[in-house]
C-alpha cells in the first residue's frame, strides 16, 4: 500500500529555532496532507498540497511539495512555544485511504 | 473546537462488556471515517463509510462493528475487546470520499481491563 517516510521523528529546538520535517515517497503522490496534533488532542488539518513544486505559506509555516510529488516538508520559523506537538503528513490511495507518516513530535524549550 | 463531536471522551470497559462510540458530524459531510490510535504512533483506519456505505474495512477483528445510521451519525460497537485495543479512537469526516482533507473529533480513550 502506499507509504510515506517522515523524518525525524523527534526534534527538540531553543525558541526562535527553524524547525522542519520532510515526508518522502517512493511513488509518486496525487496529494499530501498535513496535520497538527497537540499533546492530548486529535490531529487537526493544516493544509493540502496538490501541484508540483507547489509552495504554500501560513504565518511562519511554509509547505512545500516536491517537483516530482514525492516528497514533501514543512518548515516554521522561529518556534514558539505554541508549536510543540506532532505534525503528521498523510496521503490518499487511489482506494480512498488517507495514511499517515509516523509524525514528527517538537518540543520547544523556552 | 471541533465540528465532529465524539462520545464518550473516556472509557473503561471489562472483556466482557458491551459498549458503543459515538460520532456525530453536522456539516454535511459524505464520508465517515474511524481510526484507532495508540501512544506516539499515528492514526491508523480502521472503516470507512462513504456515502453511507461501508467502503473499507482495514481487516478489522470483528470485535469491532461499525454503524452509520444515518450521513451524520457513526458508531463503532464494542464487543469483547482485549487490552491491547486500549487506545484513542477518532472519528473523522471529509467533504466526500476518497480522504483529503479530513475533520477529527476529539477521541474517545477506551481502556480495556
Amino acid at each position: 500500500g502506499q507509504q510515506v517516510m517522515q523524518i525525524p521523528q523527534y526534534q527538540h529546538v531553543q525558541e526562535g529555532e527553524d524547525f522542519t520535517t520532510y515526508c518522502n515517497s517512493s511513488t509518486t503522490l496525487s496529494n499530501i496532507q498535513w496535520y497538527k496534533q497537540r499533546p492530548g488532542g486529535h490531529p487537526v488539518f493544516l493544509i493540502q498540497l496538490v501541484k508540483s513544486g507547489e509552495v504554500k505559506k501560513q504565518k511562519r509555516l511554509t509547505f512545500q511539495f516536491g517537483e516530482a510529488k514525492k516528497n514533501s516538508s514543512l518548515h516554521i520559523t522561529a518556534t514558539q512555544t505554541t508549536d510543540v506537538g506532532t505534525y503528521f503528513c498523510a496521503v490518499n490511495t487511489n482506494a480512498g485511504k488517507s495514511t499517515f507518516g509516523d509524525g514528527t513530535t517538537l518540543t520547544v524549550k523556552p | 473546537d471541533t465540528e465532529v463531536t465524539q462520545t464518550p471522551k473516556h472509557l473503561v470497559m471489562g472483556m466482557t462488556n458491551k459498549k458503543s462510540l459515538k460520532c456525530e458530524q453536522h456539516m454535511g459531510h459524505r464520508a465517515m471515517y474511524w481510526y484507532k490510535q495508540k501512544a506516539k504512533k499515528p492514526p491508523e483506519l480502521m472503516f470507512v463509510y462513504s456515502y453511507e456505505k461501508l467502503s473499507i474495512n482495514e481487516s478489522v477483528p470483528s470485535r469491532f462493528s461499525p454503524e452509520c445510521p444515518n450521513s451524520s451519525l457513526l458508531n463503532l460497537h464494542l464487543h469483547a475487546l482485549q487490552p491491547e485495543d486500549s487506545a484513542l479512537y477518532l472519528c473523522a469526516s471529509s467533504p466526500q470520499g476518497g480522504a483529503g482533507e479530513l475533520f477529527f473529533g476529539e477521541g474517545s480513550r477506551l481502556t480495556v481491563l
